[in-house]
């Protein structure tokens, strides 16, 4: 089976940049899916399609998607942006969602 | 307003059954595939069955086949999860969670309903 792997914690100062990286075999070939969910609520999805934002999601929020590894990007971290994040793609019938990152505003 | 409302969840024992339901409104949802998606307390998201626009189409994750079956009724907007034989890895807060057809990612989620099952 396809698996997401994701390091489990980004620390970033506020106002500083943040990467969260999410590592697959051949995760260039698929189309990647980012949520961010925060304690106690449902997840959101802040990047469609490898690095389409939906409608309401800053700016600040971007994506890539190469090779084997996609990073979703927050620039100018906020205390807001504290919250657990989760790659996702479709694969042979499956829905995958990656391990998560808890990120921490400093 | 979208809106995805699970309800059913509860306290079962191991190898008892439940039905989930979620109720759909403020979008068009006979457009969109649904899905289940859980999360275990303290742990990532899991996702565990689709079911297409049409209820054409269904998959289950491994971990669920054979044990839950996912249904819905375009004329009433709702989606349901019948669970049965469960196991206490089946603990989780189950989350409805819909995408556009045609698409692979997911729009709308509901705030989740929590199944504990324990003796």
């Amino acid at each position: 089976s396809y698996e997401l792997t994701q390091p489990l914690s980004v620390s970033v100062a506020l106002g500083q940049t943040a990467r969260i990286t999410c590592g697959g075999n051949n995760i260039g070939g698929k189309s990647v899916n980012w949520y961010q969910q925060k304690p106690g609520q449902a997840p959101v999805l802040v990047i469609y399609r490898d690095v389409s934002r939906p409608s309401g999601i800053p700016e600040r929020f971007s994506a890539s998607n190469s090779h084997n590894t996609a990073t979703l990007t927050i620039s100018r971290a906020q205390a807001g942006d504290e919250a657990d994040y989760y790659c996702q793609v479709w694969d042979n019938f499956f829905h995958v969602f990656g391990t998560g990152t808890k990120v921490t505003v400093l | 307003e979208v809106q995805l409302v699970e309800s059913g969840g509860g306290l079962v024992q191991p190898g008892g059954s439940l039905r989930l339901s979620c109720a759909a409104s403020g979008f068009t949802f006979s457009s969109y595939n649904m899905n289940w998606v859980r999360q275990a307390p303290g742990k990532g998201l899991e996702w565990v069955s689709y079911i297409s626009s049409t209820s054409s189409t269904l998959y289950y994750a491994d971990s669920v086949k054979g044990r839950f079956t996912i249904s819905r009724d375009n004329a009433k907007n709702s989606l349901s999860l019948q669970m049965s034989s469960l196991r206490d890895e089946d603990t989780a807060v189950y989350f409805c969670a819909g995408g556009y057809s045609g698409y692979d990612w997911f729009d709308y989620w509901g705030q989740g309903t929590l199944v504990t099952v324990s003796s």
